[in-house]
């Protein structure tokens, strides 16, 4: 079974704080994706990567970036946190049509 | 634009009943059809799928139906378990170039189903 790793189960920051979500799989698959979920909001897409040193923009990247330096590794940036971006981060990547998810974040700014 | 719709936010059913979960999508183009369940705190899971060329496929107690020419489809759950509930997304995929798909997901139902 192909595993989808985020790094953080629960993070709490500050207003103003630089943090790094980290996602790791454990296959050579190019496509790699983060998502955030909110109540009555359902899963929407911030930035994904097709493969190393690629990225794209979502449907919202506002407040966010994304770094992809190893296959293996997507990272999720929030250059400066703001409240607005509490939420649960889901990390994913794709093979042929299929997708496995993380467990994801729960990223908490106070 | 929302291009795949769950038109209820929440539905309750009564264990050993059929859950029916909605979902409406608008653009033509998407190929494979999904659903994932989430529980809290934990990323969503992959239920079941439906290419946009079949119009049923069942996997045990979980049913999916395609309606293209309505833009509609449905989760079936028959016979309902409490273990059941949790969100339940619909979404879908359309080819984005490179060789990727993207997958685009509706807001989610929430299924409470009452022992």
């Amino acid at each position: 079974d192909v595993k989808v790793t985020q790094s953080s189960r629960y993070l709490v920051k500050r207003t103003g704080e630089k943090v790094f979500l980290e996602c790791v799989q454990d296959m050579d698959h190019e496509n790699m994706f983060w998502y955030r979920q909110d109540p009555g909001l359902g899963l929407r897409l911030i930035y994904f990567s097709y493969d190393v040193k690629m990225k794209e923009k979502g449907d919202i990247p506002e407040g966010y970036s994304v770094s992809r330096e190893k296959k293996e590794r997507f990272s999720l940036i929030l250059e400066s946190a703001s409240t607005n971006q509490t939420s649960m981060y889901l990390c994913a990547r794709s093979h042929r049509g299929g997708y496995t998810f993380g467990s994801g974040t729960r990223l908490t700014v106070v | 634009d929302q291009q795949v719709k769950q038109n209820s936010p929440s539905l309750s059913v009564q264990e050993g009943r059929i859950s029916i979960l909605n979902c409406d999508y608008t653009n033509s183009m998407f190929d494979y059809f999904l659903w994932y369940k989430k529980y809290p705190a934990e990323g969503p899971t992959f239920l079941i799928s439906i290419s946009s060329i079949k119009d049923k496929n069942e996997d045990g107690r979980f049913t999916v139906f395609l309606n293209k020419s309505a833009k509609h489809l449905s989760l079936h759950i028959v016979p309902s378990q409490p273990g059941d509930s949790a969100v339940y997304f619909c979404a879908a995929t359309s080819y984005s170039g490179a060789g990727s798909y993207q997958l685009t997901f509706g807001k989610g139902t929430k299924l409470s189903v009452i022992p």
